[in-house]
């Protein structure tokens, strides 16, 4: 079945440092990947997103690109704020999960002043 | 627009209680999801309604599990009698179609439940 694996965690960085937190999946088919971010005390939002190879999904200066050859999706930023301190998830949609999403186990993200 | 709407927020109870969580889905949005949510871990989908059919209940314990969706709008998820393992966040997820695969999944804010 469908899986994906996010790297271990918890992420502790200075504000305006690079963010990468990597991403791996395994799929049939042609999945759609998508990032999740949860603030404290609040519901998963979706961060971006992206439904084909080598679509590059970005949003509030986050990206990530779907890559295939490497079943891969990893979030980046350039330079986080503390405002970004969450949890992110990789997850997927599609294949053997279809109408749902599978989750990674998600990454606690720190950003200290 | 109001978002997924979930209540309680937070229940503690004994364990072999019973207990009920509800979702208010995003007015229009067809399709509803329950997903359980261990510490540390990522959602786990336990149901899936189109309407008021449940198209996807295989993750569901039915022994002590169930749901209902009815008039299609909003739902409500019971277990009876809980378990200590039970404790976890309950999340609750609408969108406008489970048909395709692209669709957002709006999340409410969770029901954390504590089994004592």
């Amino acid at each position: 079945g469908n899986s994906v694996t996010q790297m271990e965690g918890p992420v502790t960085l200075s504000e305006e440092a690079f963010l990468t937190i990597n991403c791996t999946y395994t799929a049939t088919g042609y999945p759609s990947l998508f990032w999740y971010v949860q603030y404290p005390g609040e519901g998963l939002q979706l961060l971006l997103k992206a439904t084909k190879a080598d679509d590059k999904g970005s949003n509030k200066g986050f990206e990530a690109t779907y890559r295939k050859e490497t079943t891969s999706f990893h979030l980046e930023k350039g330079s986080v704020q503390v405002s970004d301190s969450a949890v992110y998830f990789c997850a997927l949609s599609g294949g053997t999960s279809y109408g749902k999403l599978t989750f990674g186990q998600g990454t606690i993200l720190t950003v200290h002043p | 627009e109001a978002g997924v709407v979930q209540s309680p927020r937070y229940k503690i109870i004994e364990k072999k209680q019973p207990v009920a969580f509800w979702c208010n889905p995003i007015s229009g949005h067809n399709t509803l999801y329950w997903y359980l949510q261990n510490l540390g871990q990522g959602p786990e989908l336990l149901i899936r309604y189109e309407n008021e059919e449940a198209v996807d209940d295989s993750q569901l314990p039915k022994d002590r599990f169930s749901a209902e969706r009815l008039k299609g709008v909003d739902s409500t998820l019971k277990i009876q009698p809980a378990e200590l393992g039970d404790s976890a966040v309950y999340l609750c997820a609408s969108s406008p179609s489970g048909q395709g695969i692209y669709n957002e999944q709006f999340f409410g804010p969770g029901t954390r439940l504590t089994v004592l």
